[in-house]
C-alpha cells in the first residue's frame, strides 16, 4: 500500500521569503515522488519529480524538493516566494514497478502575501 | 503540441443518469489514467488504460467503467449517478517508461 500525508492544510508566507510545503510518504518498496500545482478550476500542473539519483531535485518556476529516505519525506521548497506562487500544491507517490496508481495527498494551500 | 484535452468542461446530470467523459492524451503518450477529485481533496485513482485494456483499478464500484481506443484516447463512463459522484474528473496521460503523468484541465460533473 502507498500513502501520502501533507500535514499542513495552509501555508502562509510573505513575498520574498523562503517557503516550504511538507510531504511525507509511505510505500512498500522504493518510491517515485511528484509535486503538482493546481490553480482554481484547473487541472494539475507538473512541477518536479524524484526518480533516482540526487536527493535534491530542481523543477519548474524555481521550485526544488529534497528527498529524504530515512524520514520518508519530500518537502517542496523555494528560496524566494512570489505572489503568483499562491495555489494548491499536491504531493504524490507511486511505488517503483507499479506502472499504474499514483496516490496523492489532500493538498496544501499556499498563500504568498505582498 | 497539444497537451491532454478533456471534454466536456462542465456537465450537469441528475441522479440515476449515465455520463460519458472523454480524454485525448498528450501526443506520443499511450497510457491514460482517470482520477476523481472531490472538493477539498486530492485526486483519487479510478483506473488506468494501456493497450486498450484496464491495467489497474482503484477502489471504485463497477458503475465506473472505461475504454481506450486504438488512437489512445479514452472514455470514462459512470452509470446510475449518485450525488456523491459530483467531482472534478481528471485525465492524465503518460508514455511507457516515462514516470510523469500529465493532467488535463478536467471535467466538472455536478449531479443533482
Amino acid at each position: 500500500a502507498q500513502s501520502v500525508a501533507q500535514p499542513e492544510d495552509q501555508v502562509n508566507v510573505a513575498e520574498g521569503n523562503p517557503l516550504t510545503v511538507k510531504c511525507t510518504y509511505s510505500v512498500s518498496g522504493n518510491p517515485y515522488l511528484f509535486w503538482y500545482v493546481q490553480y482554481p478550476n484547473r487541472g494539475l500542473q507538473f512541477l518536479l519529480k524524484y526518480i533516482t539519483g540526487d536527493n535534491l531535485v530542481k523543477g519548474s518556476y524555481g521550485f526544488e524538493a529534497e528527498f529524504n529516505k530515512s524520514q520518508t519525506s519530500f518537502h517542496l521548497k523555494k528560496p524566494s516566494a512570489l505572489v503568483s506562487d499562491s495555489a494548491l500544491y499536491f504531493c504524490a507517490v507511486r511505488e517503483v514497478g507499479n506502472a499504474g496508481k499514483s496516490t496523492f495527498g489532500d493538498g496544501t494551500t499556499l498563500t504568498v502575501k505582498p | 503540441d497539444a497537451g491532454v484535452t478533456q471534454s466536456p468542461t462542465h456537465l450537469i446530470k441528475t441522479r440515476g443518469q449515465q455520463v460519458t467523459l472523454r480524454c485525448s492524451p498528450k501526443s506520443g503518450h499511450d497510457t491514460v489514467s482517470w482520477y476523481q477529485q472531490a472538493l477539498g481533496q486530492g485526486p483519487q485513482f479510478i483506473f488506468q488504460y494501456y493497450e486498450e485494456e484496464e491495467r489497474q483499478r482503484g477502489n471504485f464500484p463497477d458503475r465506473f467503467s472505461g475504454h481506450q481506443f486504438p488512437n489512445y484516447s479514452s472514455e470514462l463512463n459512470v452509470n446510475a449517478l449518485l450525488l456523491g459522484d459530483s467531482a472534478l474528473y481528471l485525465c492524465a496521460s503518460s508514455s511507457t517508461g516515462e514516470e510523469t503523468q500529465y493532467f488535463g484541465p478536467g471535467t466538472r460533473l455536478l449531479v443533482l
